[in-house]
């Protein structure tokens, strides 16, 4: 089966940075996503990885290690607007996406 | 409107009973999936489609099926509903199943058995 890690919850501050990690150990990989969902709301999809190295989007990046299993979504000059959870999908050997549980991030004034 | 709907927005079924959600895109995306989402357990595929005509087993399929008699709809059939089934259900659909495609994801169905 595909496990897949991240923290729980993370705290940080209006105009901060905060790093969100993810690990992963999948049957095969073909890429990995990552996906933004508000409370009560649908996943969007915000980036996704297949190569090792860094992926910018905006405020947004993502890294992927292939050789580490390891992923990590940063986000810039945080927002009050971008306190949602934060989905980590590995796409693996069968093409189907393996979601982790998600990390809860707060964002304070 | 372009994307995924899905129906209803939320349910209370008692159970036993028989419930069908429906999902339909406008995309005319090949693939669609349903997930499930639980508190501290993230989504979980249940069954999805590469194609029209076409069905297969997610992670948890037990007590669910699924028909995709077109491209654009893909209902989710509980047979005979029982409690552990209460969850969010979500429908998603991707251009096709391959590697770089994103899976668009329709606003959920909040199901309660009771």
């Amino acid at each position: 089966g595909q496990n897949i890690d991240q923290p729980t919850e993370m705290t940080a501050t209006e105009g901060a940075i905060v790093q969100i990690n993810c690990t992963y150990q999948t049957s095969g990989f073909n890429g990995l996503f990552w996906y933004q969902q508000h409370a009560g709301e649908a996943p969007t999809f915000l980036s996704y990885n297949v190569l090792d190295g860094l992926e910018e989007k905006g405020r947004f990046s993502s890294f992927l290690s292939r050789s580490k299993g390891y992923s990590y979504l940063l986000l810039k000059e945080l927002q009050m607007k971008d306190s949602a959870s934060y989905l980590c999908a590995v796409k693996g050997g069968d093409y189907k996406l393996s979601f982790g549980a998600g990390t809860t991030v707060t964002v304070r004034a | 409107i372009a994307g995924i709907t899905q129906a209803p927005t939320s349910q209370i079924l008692a159970a036993g009973r028989r419930m069908t959600l429906r999902c339909t895109q406008d995309m005319r995306h090949n693939a669609m999936y349903w997930y499930r989402q639980d508190l501290g357990l993230g989504l979980r595929l249940i069954h999805y489609s590469n194609t029209a005509g076409t069905t297969g087993k997610g992670e948890v399929p037990d007590g669910y099926s699924v028909s995709r008699a077109n491209t654009d709809d893909f209902p989710l059939t509980l047979a005979s509903a029982v409690p552990s089934q209460t969850s969010v259900y979500f429908c998603a659909s991707s251009e096709s199943s391959g590697e770089a495609n994103e899976q668009f994801f329709g606003p959920g169905t909040r199901l309660t058995v009771l």
